[in-house]
C-alpha cells in the first residue's frame, strides 16, 4: 500500500536528453509538490500543484514542465538535461498545510 | 519569500546524551513548523509537528518548542541512540502549499 510512489528510482540519462518523473499518490491529498535535493541535501521546492492547478513556480528553468492529469498523479517532464539537473527529485503530497508525505525519490544522474 | 535558517549544520553527541537543533523564519505569518528525519538513501518523514497556538509539544524522546515572538522554534531529542542518526530538516508554513524547508543538520550518535 504505497502511499506516494515515483518512477523510475534512477535515471541515468546523456545530456541534451530529454526524460520524465511520473509520481502518484493514493491518499486522497489535494495537493502535490516537487522538491529538487541537491548533494548538499538542501530541499527546495519546485512546484505545487493543488487539486491540479500550479499554485507553486518557483524560479524553475522552463525546460521543466511538471504535468497534473488528475489529482494523484503530478509528473516532472525535464527537456535539454544539463549537468546540473543532477539531483534526487522527491514528489510529495498532503492535504493544504497538512503533513506531507514524499515519495521514495528518483536519482537522476546526467552525464 | 520565507527565510528558514537552520543551526547546527552537523552536530555529533554521545549515545544518551541530549540533541537541540534550533531554526529561526522571518515571516510572522507563519504558522505550521514541522520536522523531518531523512535517514540516509531514504525519502524525509515527518517525525513532529507543532502549530502557532501552541508553545511546546512532545512525542516521547523527542519535543518541539517554538517562540512566536523570537520567530524560532527547537527540535530536541533525549536520550539519543544510534538510530537517531539522520539528516534533521525543519520546515515551515503559512498553513498554504508553500513549505520551506531548513537546509538540514546531520545528526551523528556516536556509540
Amino acid at each position: 500500500d504505497t502511499a506516494v510512489s515515483q518512477t523510475p528510482k534512477y535515471l541515468v540519462t546523456q545530456m541534451g536528453n530529454d526524460k520524465s518523473i511520473k509520481c502518484e499518490q493514493n491518499l486522497g491529498h489535494d495537493t502535490m509538490y516537487w522538491y529538487k535535493q541537491d548533494s548538499k541535501k538542501f530541499l527546495k521546492i519546485m512546484f505545487s500543484y493543488n487539486n491540479k492547478e500550479l499554485i507553486i513556480n518557483e524560479t524553475v528553468p522552463n525546460r521543466f514542465s511538471p504535468k497534473s492529469p488528475d489529482k494523484a498523479h503530478l509528473n516532472l517532464h525535464i527537456n535539454s538535461l544539463e549537468l546540473g539537473d543532477s539531483a534526487v527529485y522527491f514528489c510529495a503530497s498532503s492535504h493544504i498545510s497538512g503533513e506531507q508525505f514524499f515519495g521514495p525519490g528518483t536519482r537522476l544522474t546526467v552525464l | 519569500g520565507e527565510n528558514v535558517e537552520q543551526h547546527p549544520s552537523t552536530l555529533s553527541v554521545q549515545e544518551g546524551d541530549s540533541a537541540v537543533i534550533k531554526c529561526t523564519y522571518s515571516d510572522s505569518a507563519s504558522n505550521y513548523f514541522p520536522w523531518y528525519k531523512q535517514e540516509l538513501g531514504k525519502r524525509p518523514q515527518l517525525i513532529i509537528d507543532i502549530r502557532s497556538n501552541v508553545g511546546e509539544k512532545k512525542d516521547q524522546r523527542i519535543a518541539v518548542t517554538l517562540n512566536k515572538t523570537a520567530k524560532h522554534f527547537s527540535l530536541h531529542i533525549t536520550e539519543t541512540q544510534p538510530e537517531d542518526s539522520a539528516v534533521y530538516f525543519c520546515a515551515v508554513s503559512k498553513g498554504n502549499n508553500d513549505m520551506r524547508f531548513g537546509a538540514g543538520t546531520r545528526l551523528t550518535v556516536k556509540p
